[in-house]
């Protein structure tokens, strides 16, 4: 399986201001993905990174609040824009290797909101 | 479209106890199907999984078969542990290209020495 690494681990974050998460994977992989898992909650797909293109977004998540980039095939970046406390969540990227249906999770970063 | 639900927790066992986590589906197609664990302040790892009817995943003596027939996937273990304190979450995909995953809503399990 691949090795993915999130930064950072856990910001705390003032409301109006933007944070920028950041996916490594230490191999080369075919689709790239960001969930939300609200406190207590469940995973939400936010969107699919694509390798040198828009993401792709999920019902009720929106470019301009979370934008992402995927400037190659082990890099992607999310960013959550004019953040509120609703926001406050552990954000996760997560990989699917060549030839393997399967995803493999970043650790996670815990971003709260004040 | 796709759902998962699994049973509601939390659950709260005593070490060596049994444990079955129990876990429905709807899907289109041929979906595959997984077992995810998180462990405090950690992210996601998987479990084990299965990708067509029948098929038994097992990993870490946890097991689950995917029953075509009932639709389900559900987790057992014959003997917990404490370190197996963790939130598991059940989960599929469409199968063929389509990677994204739909997950119920976890269940929190507690193992007391």
């Amino acid at each position: 399986s691949a090795v993915i690494s999130q930064k950072p681990s856990r910001d705390i974050c003032q409301r109006g201001t933007s944070l920028t998460i950041q996916c490594q994977v230490d191999s080369q992989v075919t689709m790239m993905f960001w969930y939300r898992q609200q406190p207590g909650q469940s995973l939400t797909l936010i969107a699919t990174a694509n390798q040198g293109s828009e993401a792709t977004y999920e019902s009720g998540f929106v470019i301009d609040k979370f934008p992402i980039s995927r400037p190659n095939l082990t890099f992607s970046t999310l960013t959550v824009s004019n953040m509120s406390p609703e926001d406050s969540s552990i954000y996760l990227c997560s990989v699917v290797t060549a030839y393997q249906e399967t995803q493999y999770f970043g650790p996670g970063t815990r971003l709260l909101v004040l | 479209g796709n759902s998962v639900t699994q049973m509601e927790g939390p659950v709260t066992l005593s070490e060596e106890a049994f444990l079955t986590i129990n876990c429905t589906y709807t899907a289109t197609g041929y979906p595959s199907l997984f077992w995810y664990v998180q462990y405090p302040g950690e992210g996601l790892q998987l479990l084990l999984k299965a990708t067509k009817a029948d098929d038994k995943g097992s990993n870490k003596g946890f097991e689950a078969t995917y029953r075509k027939e009932t639709t389900s996937f559900h987790l057992e273990k014959g003997s917990v542990q404490v370190s197996d304190s963790a939130v598991y979450f059940c989960a599929l995909n469409s199968g063929g290209s389509n990677y994204k995953l739909t997950f119920g809503k976890g269940t929190l399990l507690t193992v007391n020495p």
